[in-house]
C-alpha cells in the first residue's frame, strides 16, 4: 500500500464547477497534511495546510480533514482554466516528521 | 523575502560524469530538502537536513549520491558517477521546523 494515494486523473470539469480531489494515506499517526499546486515545468507552490478534522477555507480552496478515514481533499469552486495543473497532496508522517508526497492529481479545467 | 535560491537551472552531462546542485533556502528556515521529481510522479525525498544534521537519508542512493549543508545554511547535492536514470528535477525546498515547505525553482538534469 503506498502511503499517500491520489488519483492520477486526469480530472476534466466545466469552467465554474467546483473540483473536487481525494487523496488518502496510510500513517494513522500522521499530524500535518498539505495541499500544492504544480503548473507543468515549474516547482510545487503550497495552495492550503490543514491540521485538525474538518473544513479549512481559503478563497476558492477549501481544505477537508478526515482522520478516522484517513483522508483529505481539496475543493476548488469556481473552477478556472488558470486551475488546470497537478495537485499534489503531502502528508508529514507520525514520528519521522518526513513529508511524503502523493504522485498528483491533473486536474483540466475546460473553458 | 527571498525565496530558496538554486543553481544551475538546467546541466546536461554524459552518463559517468559527476553533477553538482546548490542551494540556498528561505532565510531562517532550519530544515531543508532534496527531493527528486521524475516526470509524472511527485517529489521523491532523497534527504532532509534540521539545521546540518541529517534527519532523513533513507532513500538517497548513497552510493551515488552525497549531500551536505554547511553551517546550517545553503546545500550541495552532488551525484557521482550519473546513470541515465538520474534524469529528473532536482528541488529543493525549505522549511520553518516541520511546516509549509517552500520550494525552489528546480534544477532539471539530463543524462545522455
Amino acid at each position: 500500500q503506498k502511503e499517500v494515494e491520489q488519483n492520477s486523473g486526469p480530472l476534466s470539469v466545466p469552467e465554474g464547477a467546483i473540483a473536487s480531489l481525494n487523496c488518502t494515506y496510510s500513517d494513522r499517526g500522521s499530524q500535518s497534511f498539505f495541499w500544492y499546486r504544480q503548473y507543468s515545468g515549474k516547482s510545487p507552490e503550497l495552495i492550503m495546510s490543514i491540521y485538525s478534522n474538518g473544513d479549512k477555507e481559503d478563497g476558492r480552496f477549501t481544505a477537508q480533514l478526515n482522520k478516522a478515514s484517513q483522508y483529505v481533499s481539496l475543493l476548488i469552486r469556481d473552477s478556472q482554466p488558470s486551475d488546470s495543473a497537478t495537485y499534489l497532496c503531502a502528508v508529514i508522517g507520525s514520528g519521522t516528521y518526513k513529508y511524503i508526497f502523493g504522485t498528483g492529481t491533473r486536474l483540466k479545467v475546460l473553458a | 523575502e527571498a525565496g530558496v535560491a538554486q543553481s544551475p537551472r538546467y546541466k546536461i552531462i554524459e552518463k559517468r560524469q559527476s553533477v553538482a546542485f546548490w542551494c540556498n533556502p528561505i532565510s531562517g528556515h532550519a530544515t531543508l530538502y532534496w527531493y527528486q521529481q521524475i516526470l509524472g510522479q511527485g517529489p521523491k525525498l532523497l534527504i532532509q537536513f534540521q539545521n546540518n544534521g541529517v534527519v532523513d537519508d533513507s532513500q538517497l542512493p548513497k552510493d551515488r549520491f552525497s549531500a551536505e549543508r554547511l553551517k546550517g545554511v545553503d546545500s550541495t547535492l552532488k551525484i557521482q558517477p550519473a546513470k541515465l536514470e538520474d534524469s529528473a528535477v532536482y528541488l529543493c525546498a525549505s522549511s520553518n521546523s516541520y511546516s509549509e515547505q517552500y520550494f525552489g525553482p528546480g534544477t532539471r538534469l539530463t543524462v545522455t
